[in-house]
């Protein structure tokens, strides 16, 4: 079955890490999204990419980096400049066509800092 | 003031239910969707509608543009109905969905 996959589920990063979250899609997607959630909070969007090897910032980009090599895979790295990582990561995606297209969501990974 | 806002936030139901969960916007929207978020995290899209009204199963989704509302109601509600519905636009003026808060609906047997 076509989906997402977040890797991992849970990560512990200690203080002043970088570490990378994982987002592989098999659906054939050339846009894909990554989006942070904190309790109380609505989805906010930290990077976007519509088409391999381009990609844009979001709302909230200080302190993250993505890559866009592959069509399939659009890998986070939270670095040390990011001040309050702790939050639950989403990755999406969705045809190029628009933003109005169904996006379709991983399932996550929860990031904690130890 | 969010661009989109959700009520209730928390909603506590028995199972047989009619639910509505409620969504207001404020800027001018080319699509409106309808999220559901289970209790390990991933979301599931429910509906995407730009008017009118659309229905799978026991979910209804409705919007009326000129009042800028949206409501999601769930028919005979399950304690499998659980989750965290969240609603979402895609702005005509920019190129993202911005999302609403969520409601967490709980439905006891």
């Amino acid at each position: 079955d076509g989906g997402i996959t977040q890797s991992p589920k849970y990560l512990f990063r200690k203080e002043g890490q970088n570490v990378t979250l994982s987002c592989e899609q098999n659906l054939n997607h050339d846009a894909m999204y990554w989006y942070r959630q904190d309790p109380g909070q609505g989805l906010r969007l930290i990077y976007y990419s519509q088409i391999v090897n381009d990609f844009q910032k979001g709302d909230i980009a200080e302190g993250y980096s993505v890559s866009r090599e592959k069509k399939e895979s659009f890998p986070l790295t939270v670095t040390s400049a990011q001040k309050n990582p702790t939050a639950f990561y989403l990755c999406a995606s969705n045809n190029r066509d628009g933003f109005d297209q169904p996006q379709h969501f991983g399932d996550g990974t929860r990031l904690s800092i130890l | 003031k969010n661009e989109v806002e959700q009520s209730p936030q928390n909603l506590t139901a028995q199972e047989g239910e009619f639910i509505t969960i409620n969504c207001s916007y404020s800027v001018g929207i080319s699509a409106l969707h309808w999220l559901q978020q289970h209790p390990g995290g991933g979301i599931v899209s429910l509906f995407m509608l730009s008017s009118g009204k659309k229905k799978h199963g026991r979910l209804i989704a409705t919007i009326n543009i000129q009042e800028k509302h949206s409501s999601l109601h769930i028919t005979a509600s399950h304690p499998r109905d659980s989750a965290v519905y969240i609603c979402a636009v895609d702005q005509t003026s920019g190129s993202r969905l911005t999302f609403g808060e969520g409601t967490q609906l709980t439905v006891n047997p």
